[in-house]
Formats: structure tokens, sequence, C-alpha cells
């Protein structure tokens, strides 16, 4: 598609059950991204794919949290036993090359645990 | 350590006014980039403008422009006649470090531009 492409758009989980949200970045882009968004705030980092390789993921808050991206294209973030502090919106953004290429972004996955 | 202030949380303005975004940044990399998006209502961060930390040049984008000045680590954004479509949060980002490409963010500035 000619964007990144994120789903679902919402989901609600209670406390405790898994979650899995997907992106499917901008055809061709190397570089693949997740962050989480808090209300009011901005976007936090949590990890980054070159291809399929999970390069850095210094943000992932816990080990809850488990991002793959195994054949460098389609991407999922799951969260196991969730929270209700995992409540947030999950961006995922692509890249063509990484580094100082700008990064585009899907419209996000609003997660609500109740 | 790396880190976006914009201390402006909220701004509203009346169409057709200029309005300037603060965005004020640290970090000890020599090299590195910032950037700003656009987030609406919608909630998908739309990319403005990158600028790298070797061109201090102003950039001006029909009624946008950039004021980039490295001796006060500020990168602020000046609307032009401002549109009510403006109406959005703003993000001010900085990536740096050769060994990572994560965007560091700013908390935003609201927006509000009322007709």
């Amino acid at each position: 598609g000619a964007g990144v492409s994120q789903s679902p758009r919402y989901k609600v989980a209670k406390r405790g059950q898994d979650v899995a949200l997907r992106c499917d970045p901008i055809s061709g882009h190397v570089s693949l991204f997740w962050y989480q968004q808090a209300l009011g705030q901005g976007p936090e980092f949590l990890t980054y794919f070159q291809n399929e390789a999970q390069l850095d993921k210094s943000g992932l808050p816990s080990d809850r949290f488990f991002a793959e991206r195994p054949e460098g294209s389609v991407s999922t973030l799951k969260i196991q036993r969730t929270q209700q502090e995992d409540s947030a919106v999950y961006l995922c953004a692509s890249s063509r090359t990484g580094g100082e290429e700008p990064q585009h972004f899907g419209d996000g996955t609003r997660l609500s645990i109740l | 350590a790396q880190k976006v202030t914009q201390a402006q949380t909220e701004i509203s303005v009346v169409e057709k006014e200029d309005v300037t975004l603060d965005c004020v940044y640290e970090t000890r990399d020599t090299t590195y980039y910032l950037f700003w998006y656009k987030q609406p209502p919608s909630g998908e961060l739309v990319f403005l403008i990158r600028r790298n930390s070797f061109d201090e040049q102003n950039e001006i984008s029909g009624r946008y422009s950039w004021n980039f000045q490295k001796s006060t680590s500020s990168f602020n954004f000046t609307i032009t006649a401002s549109q009510v479509v403006d109406s959005a949060v703003y993000f001010c980002a900085l990536t740096a470090s050769y060994n990572t490409d994560k965007l560091i963010f700013g908390t935003g500035t609201r927006l509000q531009v009322f007709p």
C-alpha cells in the first residue's frame, strides 16, 4: 500500500490477556520502528528492526513485550499478560534505509486494558 | 543524554495570525538530525521537515518556515497566516548517534486555530 498500515485500529482487552498488534510497512522500506504514545505525551521508542534483524530493543518496558519481523516485512508487537499501564497508542513507522531518513508513521493501534 | 523540550503545551490563535512553535534540544553528538511532525486528530504522525546538524540555513515551504540555531540549540517552527486546518499537535524530534536510528520526541505543542 501507499502508507504504513496498522491493525487493529482499536483493541480492548482484559487485564491478563495477551494481545498482538500488526504493522505492515511501506513496501521496500528496510527499517521498522515501534513507539508507544501515552495520552498527552510524545511517542516513546520501543524497538527497531533493520530487515528481519532486531537491532535495538532497549525501549521495551518489560519482558512481557515482544516484537518480531520474521521475513523483513510485516511486524508484530506482542504484549503478554497485559496490565492497565499498557494502555496507550502503539505507533509503527518505517523508513527507506534508516539513519536520517524520515520515518513514516501509521495511524496507530489504540490499546485499552480493562 | 539526548532530550527535546517543547515548553509550549498549548497555543491558541485566530485564523491568519502567525504562530511560532519552540523546540530546544540537547545532544552531545556532533552529527544529528532534527525533525518536525504534525499529528492531526486522526492520530497519524505526518512528516514535515528534516534538518541535519551541519545545515543551519533556514527553510521555507509555503506558509511554513523553520529557524535552526545551533548556538541556542533551537529548531523553531513558524506558521504564517495560520488556518483552521493547521490545528493539530506538533512534535519536534531528534535522532543522533551513528548506531541507533530512534527518534527522541518532545512532548508536543497543541495548536488550535479558531476561525
